[in-house]
């Protein structure tokens, strides 16, 4: 068990409201990241931090925020959702002492916006 | 481009059948690593191995067994004896730290279902 909790599980909200995501480790790891799943697309990544307020953008990070202000915390903010970003939303983080080691996920939340 | 591709979107098989998952993959790094995840229907991520682009070794972990060939940038994945709990969608995935840092780039998947 790697420890991540994401909060909340699920959640509707309606088109144009904020809405942050947060999850949480007990491992003090370096490496945090947020991706998002939809059909046809597997997992594409959203942002992802190396450290306590470095973070970098991925390949879908239009219409995202993201901030680590604690080594254990990576807060995902859509600041005015929209219908596209329905979708499984997993927060995943690199254990081990070496880079490149397996990612562990969380449970996803899963975000519909109506 | 995109840098990992699972081609089969879908594979049913019935039980006890062997079935090969492809992975293929595109990178100019030298040094980069492979993984494979499985997605049960209950959703979770579920890591199964980690190879980096130095070892060739076929590997073999119980009914599991994973063939890398960079001569043909793929790494594919066979189930021997197929169980219904073997049904999910499998990830392979890639991470090549000298192009892209630590990022994690995953292909669409391949939903396996085992038909009893």
């Amino acid at each position: 068990d790697a420890g991540i909790t994401q909060s909340p599980r699920h959640k509707v909200t309606e088109t144009g409201t904020p809405v942050t995501l947060r999850c949480h480790q007990t491992e003090n790891h370096r490496y945090m990241y947020w991706y998002r799943q939809d059909p046809g697309h597997g997992l594409r990544l959203i942002h992802y931090s190396y450290g306590v307020k470095d973070t970098d953008k991925g390949e879908v990070s239009d219409g995202y925020s993201v901030s680590r202000s604690k080594t254990e915390d990576f807060l995902l903010t859509l600041e005015s959702a929209t219908s596209s970003q329905t979708s499984v939303y997993f927060c995943a983080i690199s254990i081990g002492t070496v880079d490149n080691s397996p990612l562990h996920f969380g449970n996803g939340t899963r975000l519909t916006v109506t | 481009a995109q840098k990992v591709t699972q081609a089969q979107t879908e594979i049913s098989v019935v039980e006890k059948e062997d079935v090969t998952l492809d992975c293929v993959y595109e990178t100019r790094d030298t040094t980069y690593y492979l993984f494979w995840y499985k997605q049960p229907p209950s959703g979770e991520l579920v890591f199964l191995i980690r190879r980096n682009s130095f070892d060739e070794q076929n590997e073999i972990s119980g009914r599991y067994s994973w063939n890398f060939q960079k001569s043909t940038s793929s790494f594919n994945f066979t189930i021997t004896a197929s169980q219904v709990v073997d049904s999910a969608v499998y990830f392979c995935a890639l991470s090549d730290p000298e192009n892209t840092g630590n990022q994690f780039y995953f292909g669409t998947g391949t939903s396996l279902t085992v038909i009893p």
